[in-house]
């Protein structure tokens, strides 16, 4: 079964600072990989996702993340974090094979200092 | 077009009272899928539907939930004889062909409390 982990359940970064969140996966082949953005009281929004092709793909809002097989890695990063990206992140992957189920990490919750 | 509407936003009930959500995919999508989100539990996995019918169930808790799907359409989850453990908020998305190809698109998701 392919499972999500999110090592860091919170991050604190300060605003102008560089942010990195990690994402594991386990899954037997390549699977779709997606990040999502929550802010509070909100539903998901896409971020980024990669199917296939280039490893390091850009999503909206400055983010981008990279792809890495032999670490089963998916980070998302973005050079300079803005008040406006406090929320909760969260990395899935889906899978045709796995019956096209979407699953989730447990999230990353952002807080950004002034 | 319009992206995934879900109804209504917030549901309070009574504990062993019935609840039904409703979730308007985007038009054209043929895969929906409910999740739930509980404080400490993270995203649940609860159903996924194909067109009208549900390939994969493995998330509904227990037999006091269902979910159908009519006209490729519209889906309605059903909680039966509600506990306050339901309490949560429960978001609905739709793909054009699943995620094994495609990215989800959520509603804003229902709140759900019983008390």
């Amino acid at each position: 079964a392919q499972s999500v982990t999110q090592p860091d359940i919170h991050i604190t970064v300060s605003e102008g600072a560089s942010l990195e969140l990690r994402c594991n996966y386990s899954y037997g082949a390549t699977p779709y990989l997606f990040w999502y953005v929550q802010s509070p009281g909100q539903g998901l929004q896409l971020l980024l996702k990669y199917f296939s092709g280039d490893t390091l793909v850009q999503g909206i809002k400055g983010f981008e993340a990279e792809f890495k097989r032999s670490q089963s890695s998916f980070n998302l990063r973005k050079p300079s974090v803005h008040w406006s990206d406090a929320a909760e992140y969260f990395c899935a992957v889906g899978a045709m094979a796995a019956g096209n189920k979407l699953t989730f990490g447990g999230g990353t919750r952002v807080l950004v200092k002034p | 077009g319009a992206g995934v509407s879900q109804s209504p936003s917030n549901k309070v009930t009574e504990k062993g009272k019935d609840v039904e959500l409703r979730c308007d995919p985007i038009s054209g999508h043929t895969a929906l899928y409910w999740y739930r989100q509980s404080l400490g539990q993270g995203l649940e996995f609860l159903i996924y539907f194909q067109g009208n019918s549900a390939p994969d169930k493995s998330g509904l808790p227990s037999d006091r939930f269902s979910a159908e799907r009519t006209g490729g359409s519209v889906s309605t989850l059903t909680i039966q004889r509600t506990q306050q453990e339901d309490s949560a908020v429960y978001l609905c998305a739709s793909s054009p062909m699943g995620t094994g190809g495609a990215e989800a698109f959520f509603g804003q998701g229902t709140r759900l409390t019983v008390v």
